[in-house]
């Protein structure tokens, strides 16, 4: 049984970075052609894709947050890790991590974590 | 970016009805198109992937079609725990984008 689960800080302060983990039990991280990938979702619904690592630990970011984001993982834990600088309000969201297989969508997905950027 | 418009944004539905939610893509994403619902406080579930394809596991009056912009998802006879929320994506390009969601009724 393939499960994910973040963990995160639930509030940060403006100009602070954001960190996000991303625990992966049942399937590992390395397994090949799976893509782990940070998601998240703002208030009104709208949600925006920010990137992946890859099982071969390739990286792809969002262009809209190229300059702020890193992506990282811990094999021997099964983990992975977001990481958000210099936060604003704006990045006030519930923050998904989610597989992403060969076959091309997001088909397994944490329960998510609400971080709250606020002085 | 891709843009993904979905319509309706909501939609109240009877019991047994058939409904249909809708996405364009701003060009041809070549059925790299996704469906997921989405309960309140709960993680998206996929439904539907290339366009066509049930999950395994999602029920079969759940369906999938289109090609090219234009795509859909059909529910062939609403049933009450068919309520939530909706969403497409799109997988064609970086960066994978969404649209903008369908909340739906059970009317």
């Amino acid at each position: 049984q393939v499960n994910l689960q973040e963990s995160g800080p639930g509030i940060v302060k403006p100009s602070q970075p954001l960190s996000v983990t991303c625990s992966v039990t049942g399937y590992s991280i390395t397994t090949s052609y799976y893509y782990w990938n940070w998601i998240r979702k703002f208030s009104g619904n709208k949600l925006e894709w920010m990137g992946y690592i890859s099982y071969d630990s390739s990286i792809y970011y969002n262009p809209s947050l190229k300059s702020r984001i890193s992506i990282t993982r811990d094999t021997s834990k099964n983990q992975f890790f977001l990481q958000l600088n210099t936060v604003t309000t704006e990045d006030t969201a519930v923050y998904y991590c989610a597989r992403w297989p060969f076959y091309g969508a997001f088909d397994y997905w944490g329960q998510g974590v609400m971080v709250t950027v606020s002085s | 970016d891709i843009q993904m418009t979905q319509s309706p944004a909501s939609l109240s539905a009877s019991l047994g009805e058939t409904i249909s939610i809708e996405c364009r893509a701003s060009e041809d994403i070549y059925s790299n198109l996704a469906w997921y619902q989405q309960k309140s406080g709960k993680s998206p579930q996929l439904l539907i992937y290339a366009a066509n394809r049930l999950q395994d596991g999602v029920p079969s009056r759940f369906s999938g079609s289109g090609s090219g912009t234009q795509y859909s998802l059909k529910i062939s006879g609403m049933q009450p725990e068919d309520e939530g929320d909706y969403f497409c994506l799109q997988g064609s390009k970086f960066p994978y984008t969404f649209g903008a969601g369908t909340k739906l009724e059970l009317k």
